[in-house]
């Protein structure tokens, strides 16, 4: 069990680029769930996936975000167009499925976006 | 919706004083709730949790009970260490929202020597 792990760990890009971030799980953890956290606040949800079904997504989400979790085991998040306001740590977590509650949750050390 | 209240930092300390962060918490179902710490320039780590009412969660020195009753799940620690330094979040877990964590803004504590 190597943990959650996130790439890439920083991320500097211009406005307008598009990025993409990769989250690998526990690997028999069920449920990925991606959040972001700006600066001095708490993380805030952006969607889930149970194995390769997307589950829920937040109204933080907009059309410019998009999440895939083709095989049920890794996760891409991608960016089109990005603007300044969406500079953030993106945080990747898991858990086993439906145990979250009980289990906690295992977070990556996250990928941190700059947008210049 | 469900929501997750705690007291605003940051909260300054000396070695072996005793630390008391509070939160509160809304929430439609029965949620389960945590503790989660962020070392400066690390991701989140799981502290403690509880899942249900009266139940105390503890690792570390930290404790917190779940009070059904009053809505909360205050974090205490009795002695602190110049290495508990870090921003703790207070969440839930509410099985009725798919289980996803709800998160308060965060306490940044610094423990001085």
């Amino acid at each position: 069990d190597t943990g959650v792990s996130q790439d890439p760990r920083h991320k500097i890009t211009k406005r307008g680029q598009n990025v993409t971030f990769r989250c690998d799980p526990i690997s028999e953890h069920n449920r990925l769930y991606w959040y972001r956290q700006t600066l001095g606040q708490g993380p805030e949800f952006l969607t889930y996936f149970q194995n390769e079904a997307q589950l829920e997504k937040s109204r933080l989400l907009s059309d410019r975000f998009s999440a895939e979790r083709p095989k049920g085991s890794f996760s891409t998040l991608e960016i089109q167009r990005t603007e300044q306001g969406d500079s953030a740590m993106y945080l990747c977590a898991s858990s086993p499925q439906g145990q979250g509650g009980s289990y906690g949750y295992t977070f990556g050390s996250g990928t941190r976006l700059t947008v210049v | 919706g469900d929501s997750v209240t705690q007291m605003e930092g940051p909260v300054t300390l000396s070695e072996e004083a005793f630390l008391t962060i509070n939160c509160t918490y809304t929430a439609t179902g029965y949620p389960s709730l945590f503790w989660y710490v962020q070392y400066p320039g690390e991701g989140l780590q799981l502290l403690l949790k509880a899942t249900k009412a009266d139940d105390k969660g503890s690792n570390k020195g930290f404790e917190a009970t779940y009070r059904k009753e009053t809505t909360s799940f205050h974090l205490e620690k009795g002695s602190v260490q110049v290495s508990d330094s870090a921003v703790y979040f207070c969440a839930l877990s509410d099985r009725a929202a798919g289980n996803k964590l709800t998160f308060g803004g965060g306490t940044r504590v610094l423990v001085k020597p």
